[in-house]
Parts: structure tokens; C-alpha cells; sequence
């Protein structure tokens, strides 16, 4: 079964340190994303990624955060300063086509502790 | 603006009870998608179910039903026969129908109790 894979697992960094985490979409999908989830909160959308260009982005994602499909198979997320509440499972998630039909792969995450 | 209300923090059943997560939502689109996504204590996200909002149909899955009921913006989810297994956070979703970015409701954490 495809799957969306995401490294690292884990990351331990130290504040102010530039992040990246990496996603490889399931390869014939055309929708990607970045959830958030904070240790016991919910999932929040940070930002989606379509034809090699931001089609979205909440007010999460500000300056210190960005995107990047560099390849045509991996999709990054960086952080460029990190805080620490920039803590958290961070979820890829990739979309076939139209993102109203079928179903939203998430990887199964990376969790980013900043000290 | 949408949004989607879990008022259920923490539900916490014996093994074999049924229990009920409730979900209700907000949206102006006339045309969404709603979903139900399970957390264990591994971390995941694990899809469970999606349907859009013209299916008003219940639908079951072994032990899992799910009761969508448009007039009242609820898409209630019931695991029957609760197990060990089932403890987890469940989370109800809504899709944003331009762009299909879900959003999320806070997560019930159920804890089934052998």
C-alpha cells in the first residue's frame, strides 16, 4: 500500500537552530501539506502546496517557516530560527488530485523538540 | 469561518460498553467533507472515515457507525463492544471544499478499561 513517509522521526534541536523535515509524497500525488499538532492539542493546517507553489498558508506560518519541493519527490518543511514552541508533531500529508475526492494521507510524523 | 466542536475532552468506558464521540461543525460551504481520524499512543493519524455532506447515509464498519445528521451540523462516531484497543484520541475534521485543507476539532480522548 502507498504510504507517506516523513524523517526524521524524531529531532531534538537547540532554539535558534534551522530545522528541516523532509516528506516523500505518495508519487502520483499533485496536493501537499503541513499539519501541526502541539503535545495534546489538535491538528492544525499550516500550510498546502500545489503545482510547485503555496496555495495556502495559515497565520502559523509566518517568515520563520517555509516549503520547498526541491525534486519532484521530496517536500520539506523548514524552520529557520526555531522557538520553543515550534515543539510539536509535525504531519505531511499528500492528495492525488482533487482534494474532494478520496482520501488525505498523512505520514506518520515528526516530532521536533526544541530545547 | 469553520470549525468543528468535540465537546468531549476524555471519555472513559469499561471493555464491551458502547460509547458515542460527539462532533458538531460549522461551515457556509454547501458542498464539504467531514472525517474522523484516530490517534493511538503511538502518534499517527489514522484515517477512519470520510463523507460528504450530500450522503446523509449512517454508515457501519464492523463495529464502528457513524450518524450524520445535516439539520443539526452533528457527525456523531459509536464504537460498540468498546476494546482495550479502541483507547485513543479521536479527532472529527472538516475540508475546506476550495482547497481541501481539513480542519481540526480539539480530539476526545477515550480510555476503554479491560
Amino acid at each position: 500500500e502507498p504510504e507517506v513517509t516523513q524523517t526524521p522521526s524524531h529531532q531534538v534541536t537547540q532554539m535558534g537552530q534551522e530545522v528541516i523535515l523532509r516528506c516523500v509524497p505518495i508519487s502520483n500525488h499533485l496536493y501537499f501539506y503541513w499539519y501541526r499538532q502541539i503535545l495534546g492539542q489538535k491538528v492544525e493546517f499550516l500550510v498546502s502546496f500545489y503545482n510547485n507553489e503555496i496555495s495556502e498558508k495559515s497565520e502559523i506560518f509566518d517568515d520563520q517557516f517555509s516549503v520547498e519541493r526541491p525534486d519532484g519527490s521530496n517536500f520539506t518543511l523548514k524552520i529557520r530560527s526555531t522557538k520553543l514552541e515550534d515543539s510539536a508533531m509535525y504531519f505531511c500529508a499528500s492528495h492525488i488530485a482533487d482534494p474532494n475526492t478520496g482520501e488525505l494521507f498523512f505520514g506518520e510524523g515528526s516530532r521536533l523538540t526544541v530545547l | 469561518a469553520q470549525k468543528v466542536t468535540q465537546a468531549q475532552t476524555e471519555i472513559s468506558v469499561v471493555e464491551k460498553e458502547d460509547v458515542t464521540l460527539d462532533c458538531v461543525y460549522e461551515t457556509r460551504d454547501t458542498t464539504y467533507y467531514l472525517f474522523w481520524y484516530k490517534q493511538p499512543p503511538s502518534g499517527e493519524l489514522v484515517f477512519l472515515i470520510r463523507r460528504n455532506s450530500f450522503d446523509e447515509q449512517n454508515e457501519i464498519s464492523g463495529r464502528y457507525s457513524w450518524n450524520f445528521q445535516k439539520s443539526t451540523s452533528s457527525f456523531n462516531f459509536t464504537i460498540t463492544a468498546s476494546q482495550v484497543v479502541d483507547s485513543a484520541v479521536y479527532f472529527c475534521a472538516l475540508s475546506d471544499f476550495q482547497t481541501g485543507k481539513l480542519i481540526f476539532g480539539q480530539g476526545t480522548t477515550l480510555q476503554v478499561k479491560p
